[in-house]
C-alpha cells in the first residue's frame, strides 16, 4: 500500500456530463502528478504539482481538463462535457525529494 | 525526447523458468529508469529503480534489473516465474530538470503457464 488514496474507483457517466476526481498523498508527498492510462497503453502524464502550484501541464491536457490542488495536500481533477475519448484510468502518483511516485488504485472512468 | 521501448507486448513463460522483459530508453542525459507492476484494475506498484548508484538493482519478489548504458537497456529479469506474476509491467524514464515527470513504454503482459 503507497498511502495514496483515489476516489472514487469507477465512474460512469453520460457524454456531456461534468465528473471530478479526488487524489489524496501521504503528507510527505510535496509532488503530485496526474497520469491517464488508455487500454493496452502506458500511463500517460496529464499535470504536476509541486505543493499547490501547478507547474506543467500536457498537451493532452484540453481546456476541458483542470486540476486544482489548493492547499498542497488532496487533488482534484476535473473534466467538463465529457467525451466517449476521455474513458480511461486517472492515476494520481505522489513523491516526496527523491525521484520515485507512488501511485494511487486510479479512477476508472466510463463515458457513454 | 525521452521514450521507452518495451519489446514483445506479450511474454509467456512457464512456471519456474526464467523472466526476461525488455525495455530500451533513448536518452542524450543520464535517466532515471523504473520497473512498475499493475494487476488487472489496479494501480502501478513500484518493483525497481535505477538512480544512478549500482547498476544491477534488485526489486522486490526476486525481481531485478541492470542498467546496461552501453546498449541503453534496463531489462528485468527473475531466475524463476511464479504464477502470481502474471500481471502487466511497465518499463519508465526520466531524468533531471523535467519535474520528475514519468514517461511510460507501451507495457509488457507477462503469462505465467503451469
Amino acid at each position: 500500500d503507497t498511502g495514496v488514496s483515489q476516489d472514487p474507483r469507477h465512474k460512469i457517466t453520460k457524454r456531456g456530463q461534468n465528473v471530478t476526481f479526488r487524489c489524496d498523498p501521504i503528507s510527505e508527498h510535496n509532488r503530485l502528478y496526474w497520469y491517464r492510462q488508455t487500454l493496452g497503453q502506458g500511463p500517460e502524464f496529464l499535470t504536476y504539482f509541486q505543493n499547490e502550484a501547478q507547474l506543467e501541464k500536457s498537451r493532452l491536457l484540453s481546456d476541458r481538463f483542470s486540476a486544482e490542488r489548493p492547499k498542497g495536500s488532496f487533488s482534484t481533477l476535473e473534466i467538463q462535457r465529457t467525451e466517449q475519448g476521455d474513458s480511461a484510468m486517472y492515476l494520481c502518483a505522489g513523491g516526496g525529494a527523491a525521484e520515485t511516485q507512488y501511485f494511487g488504485p486510479g479512477t476508472r472512468l466510463l463515458v457513454l | 525526447a525521452q521514450s521507452v521501448t518495451q519489446l514483445g507486448s506479450h511474454v509467456s513463460v512457464s512456471e519456474g523458468a526464467l523472466v526476461l522483459l525488455r525495455c530500451n530508453y533513448s536518452s542524450s542525459v543520464p535517466p532515471y529508469l523504473f520497473w512498475y507492476v499493475q494487476y488487472p484494475n489496479q494501480g502501478l506498484q513500484l518493483l525497481l529503480k535505477y538512480t544512478s548508484a549500482a547498476t544491477l538493482v534488485k526489486g522486490i519478489n526476486g525481481f531485478e534489473a541492470e542498467f546496461k548504458k552501453s546498449e541503453t537497456s534496463f531489462h528485468l529479469t527473475k531466475p524463476s516465474a511464479h504464477m502470481s506474476d502474471a500481471a502487466e509491467y511497465f518499463c519508465a524514464v526520466t531524468f533531471t530538470g523535467t519535474a520528475s515527470k514519468l514517461t511510460f513504454g507501451t507495457g509488457t503482459r507477462l503469462q505465467v503457464t503451469l
